[in-house]
């Protein structure tokens, strides 16, 4: 079975500061990993993924994450935080060897950027 | 090039009545998803289909039926309505991009059951 854990409910950063929004990840063999945004009254929007390939991922709006084996982990990060950053983010997983488009969700961390 | 859409945006139904949520995408994707969100509790996954005519079911199905006659369409029934069930509900559409499945999602749809 898959599943993925956001250990933190909420983060707070200040505006220009780096941000880290934590993701750590099960699955019985390698993962495709997803990160979603979803602001106020909106849908979640795709942000990035890891496949394959270098651990290292960029997306949209600046963000990265960081794919990280030995830790099962994929931290969504972005060097200079903005106050329009502040949102719902999540983390979801899926197997390739079982159902490839069957994703597992987090429950969220909600980004507070302060000015 | 709309996405994904959902039908209608907001609803208010009394216990034991029924309806359906449309969903349509324009994107040709095969796989297409109902989920509801609930306060503390992130997204779970109410049914799937991987295709035309397939349907599955996710985490939490009871009281919900659905149905994939079109490969753009996914509808969600409700046939009796509970107070349980007032939620946020997310439809998404996903396709084989570059190998994997990162999914597309609409609107949503606020339900309220009294």
């Amino acid at each position: 079975a898959q599943s993925v854990a956001q250990p933190e409910d909420q983060v707070n950063v200040a505006e220009g500061n780096p941000l880290t929004v934590k993701c750590t990840y099960s699955v019985s063999g390698n993962p495709y990993l997803f990160w979603y945004v979803q602001y106020p009254n909106r849908g979640l929007q795709f942000l990035l993924k890891y496949i394959t390939g270098d651990n290292l991922v960029k997306g949209s709006y600046g963000f990265e994450a960081e794919f990280n084996k030995s830790q099962t982990s994929f931290h969504l990060k972005k060097p200079s935080a903005l106050v329009s950053d502040s949102a719902l983010y999540f983390c979801a997983v899926s197997d390739p060897n079982t159902n490839a488009g069957k994703s597992t969700f987090g429950d969220g961390t909600t980004l507070t950027v302060k000015p | 090039n709309a996405g994904v859409t959902q039908t209608p945006k907001f609803r208010v139904l009394k216990t034991g009545q029924s309806m359906t949520l449309l969903c349509a995408q324009d994107m040709n994707h095969e796989y297409m998803y109902w989920y509801r969100q609930d306060p503390g509790m992130g997204l779970r996954l109410i049914h799937y289909s991987v295709g035309e005519g397939t349907t599955a079911k996710g985490e939490v199905p009871d009281g919900y039926n659905v149905s994939r006659l079109k490969k753009q369409n996914f509808l969600l029934g409700l046939e009796s309505a509970a107070p349980s069930q007032t939620s946020v509900y997310f439809c998404a559409s996903s396709g084989r991009t570059g190998g994997s499945y990162e999914q597309y999602f609409g609107p949503g749809t606020r339900l309220t059951v009294t």
